[in-house]
């Protein structure tokens, strides 16, 4: 099956700084999706973004599927922001998605 | 609102017991989907449907079972042949367009620990 790679798996930060977090894949994919993960548990979909850029906030996220990669770029971070980011893409067979083992942010006040 | 709706919220369970956690969407998605995340690790998909009375296994999918009679409801029963049950589970849904997956959008959870 493909093969989803998240970087860094870990990221400690000060509120007010940028960052990136990075997705990789094995093949090609039909779409892929970011998520985050608050500290309680509950899973929250960000971007819907088989490829392309797109903006919401603070947030941006841009896939270049000729190159099977995505990026999630969280500018002027806060605090709220903390938790875990997972990219999930769906194979070209379609039907499911499968999921990296997510970057972990901490945003420090 | 819509949304999908877990139950229960956190349940223990003796060894040996079968236990159903229960998840219910309001958002007339075709697909369902169970994962299981265990602490600190990513999502492992367990089973998912896109109609009602069909389903098919993911990638654990030995030691649990579902069903789907309803268009809203995609019950998740975790058996006593599950070795490692403990963990943290999670319903998804989303809408079909042909066979491409839309935007997946996820329950609260279910927090199942095994004494």
């Amino acid at each position: 099956g493909i093969q989803v790679e998240q970087s860094p798996p870990d990221l400690i930060l000060q509120e007010g700084a940028n960052s990136t977090l990075r997705c990789n894949f094995s093949d090609s994919v039909n779409n892929l999706q970011w998520f985050h993960q608050n500290p309680w548990g509950q899973l929250i979909n960000l971007f819907y973004i088989p490829s392309g850029t797109k903006q919401n906030g603070r947030l941006s996220a841009t896939t270049v599927a000729t190159e099977r990669y995505s990026l999630l770029y969280i500018s002027s971070s806060q605090t709220t922001d903390s938790g875990v980011y997972f990219c999930a893409v769906e194979e070209t067979s379609g039907s499911r998605l499968t999921f990296g083992e997510g970057t972990q942010l901490t945003v420090n006040p | 609102d819509g949304g999908i709706t877990q139950s229960p919220k956190y349940l223990f369970r003796k060894e040996g017991q079968n236990v159903t956690l229960s998840c219910e969407q309001n958002l007339n998605h075709d697909a369902m989907y169970w994962y299981r995340q265990d602490p600190g690790q990513g999502l492992r998909l367990i089973y998912y449907s896109q109609i009602v009375n069909d389903f098919q296994k993911g990638d654990i999918a030995e030691g649990y079972s579902v069903s789907r009679e309803k268009k809203e409801s995609f019950p998740l029963t975790v058996t006593s042949a599950q070795k490692n049950p403990t963990a943290f589970y999670l319903c998804a849904s989303s809408y079909l367009a042909g066979v491409l997956t839309g935007e997946l959008f996820f329950g609260e959870g279910s927090r199942l620990t095994v004494l």
